[in-house]
């Protein structure tokens, strides 16, 4: 079964602290992806990487960055934190072979106050 | 531009109820149709993954049905357990990425 491991359920942070949050996936899978999911808005793409090192802007990237220094890790960096990205984060991975579904991590609630 | 819309927004079942849940999707090119299940507070779990218009996929209560414009998710004699919001999201011809619906709420009461 694919594992993917997101460092912490539930995080509460602090309007302007830096903030990091971690995912692992155990299966060898070249494509990662960080998510953020609110109400009404559905999941919406932050940044990916189809290998380390590499990163893509995905449709909200802003506030955000990325690290890819091993395949197995993908880390979201919250480089000032403000209360508008209170929200639930979703890590995904994927193989890069055509039409690989993407297997979900559990998520960390982020709170910022 | 991709779009993925799915129907109802929430949908009140019955146990026992069978229904159908909706996918709508635009891509040029599809190289996957996905469908997921998420229960609150957890991440979205895989169920099926469609290829081709006809293709059809199982498991226990779900049926997942593919057509060149759209997926059902069909549900037979649904229980509680089966409540959660189940995601649809397809996968254009290059990249990875995918597009996801904004799901359909399923509850069934005993």
């Amino acid at each position: 079964d694919v594992k993917v491991t997101q460092s912490s359920r539930y995080l509460v942070k602090r309007t302007g602290e830096k903030v990091f949050l971690e995912c692992v996936q155990d299966m060898d899978h070249e494509n990662m992806f960080w998510y953020r999911q609110d109400p009404g808005l559905g999941l919406r793409l932050i940044y990916f990487s189809y290998d380390v090192k590499m990163k893509e802007k995905g449709d909200i990237p802003e506030g955000y960055s990325v690290s890819r220094e091993k395949k197995e890790r993908f880390s979201l960096i919250l480089e000032s934190a403000s209360t508008n990205q209170t929200s639930m984060y979703l890590c995904a991975s994927s193989q890069s072979r055509g039409g690989q579904p993407q297997h979900f991590g559990d998520g960390t609630r982020l709170s910022i106050l | 531009e991709d779009q993925v819309t799915q129907s109802p927004e929430a949908l009140r079942l019955q146990e026992g109820e069978s229904s159908s849940l909706n996918c709508s999707y635009t891509v040029s090119g599809l190289r996957g149709l996905f469908w997921y299940r998420q229960d609150p507070g957890k991440g979205p779990e895989f169920l099926f993954t469609l290829y081709s218009a006809g293709e059809e996929k199982e498991k226990e209560r779900l049926k997942a049905t593919l057509t060149k414009k759209e997926s059902f998710l069909h549900i037979t004699a649904p229980k509680p357990e089966d409540s959660a919001t189940y995601l649809c999201a397809v996968r254009p011809p290059s990249g990875s990425r995918l597009t996801f619906g904004e799901g359909t709420q399923l509850t069934v009461n005993p």
